[in-house]
């Protein structure tokens, strides 16, 4: 299995520019996370699905930022317009049913200047 | 509102010595406790886990303690190595309303350097 697949790795962007971060979750997990790693917050829980449904997205900051899962295997985080306080390492995390052994991408480094 | 507190943020260690880091929790519907390994450039990996019905688990080098009543639990890495050198987060989570899912709340870790 090649584990819970991210991209792009790392991201570059101006200021006021959308953003679209992409998850592959381990086929056969239901449950997903998105996190967002800073120093200052450590890893926050942004929204997380079970089956496909947003169950929980109360750790969205802003309207700015969007979540959906269309299907089982894919997943975007959009950022719409971006901030430099966006700048972070977002992750994605998939499990089964939400139960214990979630895996983590490796992650996307957003970068906004 | 900080509901899992973790300590201390940064670590310094002897090979071989004992690495110990400590988290405690607010909520007490928390039924789940796992400890998380981050190494620079990868996604969190979990290392091992316990539930509230045991006080201690052991994975080889980790063990962890748990005390419900303090509402603490630890993580004791015995025999440090270098390659254990990685952030380590302590997480607790509980089941929904729905009672399906579990949502992890993070501390905020422990950067852990163990020196050859």
């Amino acid at each position: 299995d090649a584990g819970v697949i991210q991209s792009p790795r790392h991201e570059v962007t101006e200021m006021g520019q959308e953003v679209t971060l992409r998850c592959k979750p381990i086929s056969g997990h239901n449950s997903l996370f998105w996190y967002r790693q800073t120093m200052m917050r450590g890893l926050e829980l942004l929204i997380y699905f079970n089956n496909n449904v947003p169950i929980d997205d109360s750790g969205m900051p802003e309207d700015r930022f969007s979540a959906k899962m269309p299907n089982a295997s894919f997943s975007t985080l959009k950022i719409q317009p971006s901030e430099p306080r966006d700048s972070a390492v977002y992750f994605c995390a998939s499990s089964f049913q939400g139960w214990e052994g979630y895996t983590f991408g490796s992650g996307t480094r957003l970068t906004v200047v | 509102q900080q509901q899992v507190k973790q300590s201390p943020q940064s670590l310094i260690v002897q090979k071989g010595g004992i690495s110990i880091i400590n988290c405690a929790y607010e909520n007490t519907a928390f039924d789940y406790f796992p400890w998380y390994q981050q190494f620079p450039g990868k996604g969190p990996a979990l290392l091992i886990a316990i539930r509230p019905d045991v006080s201690e688990k052991k994975e080889g080098r980790f063990t962890i303690s748990f005390n419900k009543s303090a509402k603490q639990f630890s993580l004791h890495i015995m025999d440090s190595q270098p390659g254990d050198s990685a952030t380590y987060f302590c997480a607790a989570s509980s089941v929904n309303s729905g009672g399906s899912n579990y949502k992890l709340t993070f501390g905020k870790g422990t950067l852990l350097t163990v020196n050859p």
